[in-house]
């Protein structure tokens, strides 16, 4: 049983564009939501996160939106850029220390 | 220093080897972990360790075995390994079991069974 199903599987913007890539949960346990980006060959690297009582965070062109009650959360990335062309996992934390990945979207940013 | 170190960077190991991977952080985490990654899939926890102490096994099976030396370093022992274990092996450390908040990753072993 997937514990976050994260759609969609890949994603191709045109640069300047938004891309938006979404995540939904079941478990009401989960307490803290981050994203990250992972490169070919490299490890995933923290891009941001979000606690289950705010419902928008921003940092720089990466917004996350969470919607506590549909158990909902997504990535959007404005003004996207062929450097944001990268495999991106959303996650959930259950229990302080152990998370749950997302299947993962492979973004692909066309100049 | 904000970063996982881990090697190495690639292995070629045969089924009847004994092989370790290392990882190494200084950044005063309490909790470190293994994952593996296959091709175009998330990571997949295998071990966590709070304090030195394993407190997460996810079933692994027993020709992985993990050490922790101590706060630093984290060790995976390989042995008798199959050709499906092949695969990017990742550590990464979080502030404490309860505190922390996101991993740092390292950038991982790209393990390759013969």
């Amino acid at each position: 049983q997937q514990q976050v199903k994260q759609s969609p599987q890949s994603l191709i913007v045109q640069k300047g564009g938004i891309s938006i890539i979404n995540c939904a949960y079941e478990n009401t346990a989960f307490d803290y939501f981050p994203w990250y980006q992972q490169f070919p060959g490299k490890g995933p690297a923290l891009l941001i996160a979000i606690r289950p009582d705010v419902s928008e965070k921003k940092e720089g062109r990466f917004t996350i939106s969470f919607n506590k009650s549909a158990k909902q959360f997504s990535l959007h990335i404005m003004d996207s850029q062929p450097g944001d062309s990268a495999t991106y996992f959303c996650a959930a934390r259950y229990n302080f220390n152990k998370f749950y990945f997302g299947s993962g979207t492979k973004l692909n940013v066309k100049p | 220093d904000t970063e996982v170190t881990q090697t190495p960077k690639h292995l070629v190991m045969g089924m009847t080897n004994k092989k370790s991977l290392k990882c190494e952080q200084h950044m005063g985490h309490r909790a470190m972990y293994w994952y593996k990654q296959k091709a175009k899939k998330p990571p997949e926890l295998m071990f966590v360790y709070s304090y030195e102490k394993l407190s997460i096994n996810e079933s692994v099976p027993s020709r992985f075995s993990p050490e922790c030396p101590n706060s630093s370093l984290l060790n995976l022992h390989l042995h008798a390994l199959q050709p499906e274990d092949s695969a990017l092996y990742l550590c990464a450390s979080s502030q404490d079991s309860v505190g922390g908040y996101g991993y740092t990753f390292g950038s991982g072993t790209r393990l390759t069974v013969v």
